[in-house]
């Protein structure tokens, strides 16, 4: 297994370029989402799914796109970069929790995008 | 609404002082679940413990224990003998309570943790 994979590990873009941040996990996980982490404000959440073509907004959404057409993939596209979004992006995945107790949750090794 | 505070931003000790990362949390929930993550300098997020709300018995493995104390909110976390490869930056995380669908996790700001050699 490959566990969680992002590509690309570094990203520059330049302010109002469009990007897809790709995430795929091979684990059959209902449950994927997306972070980013900036000094100071540890990792927050901006999108997740719970299944192919269920998504959801988590706590700071704007300015980002997400669709889950297959369980496998989970891609983030940023439309119209910002240096705000200046950022190291993390994709998760695990199974759901409709049974009980917890399944663990997998991280990929990250993106680090660059807004100039 | 979940919050989690990390109060200590960065801490440095010398090798083998014994240090405790201090993590408060706030929920509503009766039910939920408490982490720690570590994330080494070359940047990827490490499990390092997951406790649920309903067993306050401390963890002890290694040179890792962590104190969970509903009565006042918080997930301690003690490294005994720091070694320079504990260098990183430690995160808590709460989760939201059980039966959901989703797995989001609510994270402190993280402590960054030097230790000298």
């Amino acid at each position: 297994n490959a566990g969680v994979t992002q590509t690309p590990k570094f990203q520059v873009l330049k302010t109002g370029q469009s990007m897809t941040l790709q995430c795929a996990q091979d684990m059959n996980h209902e449950y994927m989402s997306w972070y980013r982490q900036d000094p100071g404000m540890g990792l927050r959440l901006i999108h997740y799914s719970v299944g192919a073509g269920i998504t959801d907004q988590g706590e700071v959404p704007n300015g980002y796109n997400v669709s889950r057409s297959t369980t496998e993939d989970f891609p983030l596209r940023l439309l119209s970069a910002a240096p705000s979004q200046t950022s190291v992006y993390f994709c998760a995945s695990s199974y759901t929790r409709y049974s009980s107790g917890y399944n663990e949750q997998f991280f990929g090794p990250g993106t680090r995008l660059t807004v100039l | 609404a979940q919050k989690v505070t990390q109060a200590q931003t960065e801490i440095s000790v010398v090798e083998k002082e014994d240090v405790t990362l201090d993590c408060v949390y706030e929920t509503r929930d009766t039910t939920y679940y408490l982490f720690w993550y570590k994330q080494p300098p070359s940047g990827e997020l490490v499990f390092l413990i997951r406790r649920n709300s309903f067993d306050e018995q401390n963890e002890i493995s290694g040179r890792y224990s962590w104190n969970f104390q509903k009565s006042t909110s918080s997930f301690n976390f003690t490294i005994t003998a720091s070694q320079v490869v504990d260098s990183a930056v430690y995160f808590c995380a709460l989760s939201e309570p059980y039966g959901g669908a989703t797995n989001k996790l609510i994270f402190g700001t993280g402590t960054l943790l030097a230790v000298q050699p």
